[in-house]
């Protein structure tokens, strides 16, 4: 059974980088395309970025092109989402999820709470 | 992108209802469209798949349909469980978007 943990809450300064992990158990990390999605307090999902597989390449939403970086450690089956220049509007919960089935997103990580603050 | 519209915002029911919640894509997406419940303080929780797949686990009081660009979520018979927020999302194409949310609430 796949199960996802992600690291614990961050608290960081504007113009900071977090860099948030997503630990992979019950299949390897090379198994699994992996994608982030996001939800600021009160708001929707948001889709950030993730893994397409017929590409072989990693696909980042425009809205955070050259500020997002995701990347994996098959050694340790984590995954990692790094978000640099950050704002108070970044200021969110930040997921991991994967399609095991095919395209939607059955397994997702329990969020990470991201808090951007002077 | 495709832009995903979610119908009604809010919906006020009873235990016991029927009720149906929309879901508009601006452009075609096949029936490449999940639907999601979400409580709060939780991740959110795979209900439907391939806009009519009924997830394993998931009530079969849950169910999908439409095809193209219009799309349902029906709960035939609530529950207390099922108030709660409700997301569709398309995964036709990149980016993947999601609808703004419904949000069932107790009447």
């Amino acid at each position: 059974q796949v199960q996802l943990v992600q690291s614990g809450a961050e608290v960081k300064k504007p113009g900071a980088s977090v860099k948030v992990s997503c630990k992979v158990s019950g299949y390897t990390l090379t198994e699994l395309s992996m994608h982030w999605v996001r939800q600021a307090p009160g708001k929707g999902l948001e889709w950030m970025g993730g893994f397409d597989p017929e590409d072989g390449e990693t696909i980042y939403a425009q809205k955070f092109q050259g500020r997002v970086t995701m990347t994996e450690d098959t050694s340790t089956d984590t995954a990692y989402m790094e978000l640099s220049s950050l704002r108070s509007e970044d200021t969110a919960v930040y997921y991991c999820a994967t399609p095991i089935g095919g395209g939607a997103f059955d397994i997702w990580g329990q969020g990470t709470m991201v808090t951007v603050s002077s | 992108d495709i832009q995903m519209t979610q119908s009604p915002s809010t919906l006020s029911a009873s235990v016991g209802d029927r009720v149906t919640i929309t879901c508009r894509a601006s452009q075609s997406i096949s029936s490449w469209l999940a639907w999601y419940q979400q409580k709060p303080g939780k991740a959110p929780k795979l209900l439907i798949y391939k806009a009519s797949s009924l997830e394993s686990g998931v009530p079969s009081r849950f169910s999908g349909s439409g095809s193209g660009t219009e799309f349902t979520l029906t709960i035939s018979s609530l529950q207390p469980d099922d108030f709660a927020t409700y997301y569709c999302q398309q995964y036709n194409s990149y980016p993947i978007t999601f609808g703004q949310g419904t949000r069932l609430e107790i009447k």
